[in-house]
């Protein structure tokens, strides 16, 4: 298995310009999460989807923010606009059980915004 | 609020050492406990999974133990080598949490040959 996909691996940007992160999870896993990555903060989870269901989303800073999930192969993080401050390292994780099993992350998304 | 602490932030060992790395959180009411492993640039990999009902898990050289009355959770890594640099994160889901799993800033090892 080629375990999480994420790209791009690496995108730069001008402020206000809208950005969107590609994932494609594990085959036969049922979650998918996207978490965010910067020094001050460390991780934080944005969103988790359950067999394509957003089931929580509470962690999305901001009507900026949107996440898609058309099938179980393939998800979507989109920014618009983006501000600096966005700038971090987005990661994709999947899980077969859910939120009870082992996470697999995939390799991130470094995103610098201008 | 849950709050996951990791200290040291770094430590720095020579090969062949055994050494702990800790983590400890405030709130016991946790549902599980897992130990990551992420090197520079790249995502994380999980190492250990620890369920509340459990006091210890093991792969290879790794040990990860769990203490909920105490709040802490310890990464015993044998035999160092330095292949195990890297940054170690703990990551617990709270009972009262919800879904997101929340991490340590982790302890950044290394490991001198």
């Amino acid at each position: 298995d080629a375990g999480v996909i994420q790209s791009p691996r690496h995108e730069v940007t001008e402020m206000g310009q809208e950005v969107t992160l590609r994932c494609k999870p594990i085959s036969g896993h049922n979650s998918l999460f996207w978490y965010r990555q910067t020094m001050m903060r460390g991780l934080e989870l944005l969103i988790y989807f359950n067999n394509n269901v957003p089931i929580d989303d509470s962690g999305m800073p901001e009507d900026r923010f949107s996440a898609k999930m058309p099938n179980a192969s393939f998800s979507t993080l989109k920014i618009q606009p983006s501000e600096p401050r966005d700038s971090a390292v987005y990661f994709c994780a999947s899980s077969f059980r859910g939120i009870d099993g082992k996470l697999f992350f995939g390799s991130g998304t470094q995103l610098s915004v201008l | 609020k849950q709050e996951v602490t990791q200290i040291p932030a770094a430590l720095s060992v020579p090969e062949g050492e055994n050494l702990v790395l800790n983590c400890s959180f405030t709130d016991s009411a946790i549902y599980n406990l897992q130990w990551f492993r992420q090197d520079p640039g790249k995502g994380l990999t999980s190492l250990l999974l620890i369920q509340s009902s459990q006091r210890e898990q093991t792969s290879g050289r790794l040990n990860a133990s769990l203490d909920k009355s105490s709040g802490r959770s310890t990464l015993y890594i044998a035999a160092s080598q330095p292949g195990d640099s890297a940054t170690y994160l703990c990551a617990l889901r709270s009972n009262q949490a919800g879904t997101a799993l929340i991490f340590g800033k982790g302890t950044t090892l290394s490991v001198s040959s």
